[in-house]
């Protein structure tokens, strides 16, 4: 039973416009969820994260917003640039324990 | 600075034999987890360890085992490699007191 989903498999967006990168989730006990990034034939890195009694955060180029209605979580790039070409995974860590559970993954491109 | 780290890089074994993947963290994170990383499924918990002598099943465990001696290693035992086990191979460390968990380069198991 997948408890988080990222339903689209790529997409391709032109430098300097924004990319939005969904993620949505089944469970409604889940105390952090994050955003990873992943360039080929590397491990994936920490890009941003947000509490799950916040709406909001943002560093830099980067926006999460959590929909808790709708349980909903989205990644904003503005402006994607050539170098956030990579997959980005969604994560979630349940409350009380320490793993994280990852979605299958979202390929962006970005297109000069 | 501190690192995870992963060895070999790169392995190919044959159907049957038992193999090894070496994880090794200097963050002195109590918590370890392995992850597979296969095209459609994202990034699937194997096992994982919240400290020494603890070890934990994750969604994708068959055929799998871990232990955990000391802080620093989480080694990953196939003790029959199959060729459904053909895969990249993520190991990652956490602290209790943040949210990000960080990721070694990956190993890549073939097995023929």
């Amino acid at each position: 039973d997948q408890q988080v989903k990222q339903n689209s498999p790529s997409l391709s967006v032109q430098e300097g416009r924004i990319s939005i990168l969904n993620c949505d989730y089944t469970n409604s006990m889940f105390d952090y969820f994050l955003w990873y990034k992943k360039y080929p034939a590397e491990g994936p890195t920490f890009l941003i994260s947000i509490s799950s009694i916040k709406d909001k955060n943002e560093d830099g180029r980067f926006t999460v917003f959590l929909n808790k209605s709708a349980k909903h979580l989205s990644l904003h790039i503005v402006p994607s640039q050539p170098g956030d070409s990579a997959v980005y995974f969604c994560a979630v860590i349940i409350q009380g324990a320490q793993k994280l559970v990852f979605g299958q993954g979202t390929r962006l491109t970005i297109n000069p | 600075d501190a690192e995870i780290t992963q060895s070999p890089r790169h392995k190919i074994t044959e159907t049957g034999r038992q193999v090894t993947l070496a994880c090794h963290q200097t963050w002195n994170h109590n918590n370890m987890f392995w992850y597979r990383q296969d095209l459609g499924h994202g990034l699937r918990l194997i096992h994982y360890s919240y400290g020494v002598q603890d070890t934990n099943k994750g969604e994708v465990s068959d055929g799998y085992s871990v232990s955990r001696s000391n802080t620093e290693d989480l080694p990953l035992t196939l003790e029959s490699a199959a060729s459904s086990q053909t895969s990249v191979y993520f190991c990652a460390s956490k602290s209790h007191m943040n949210t990000e968990a960080f990721f070694g380069q990956g190993t890549r198991l073939t097995v023929v």
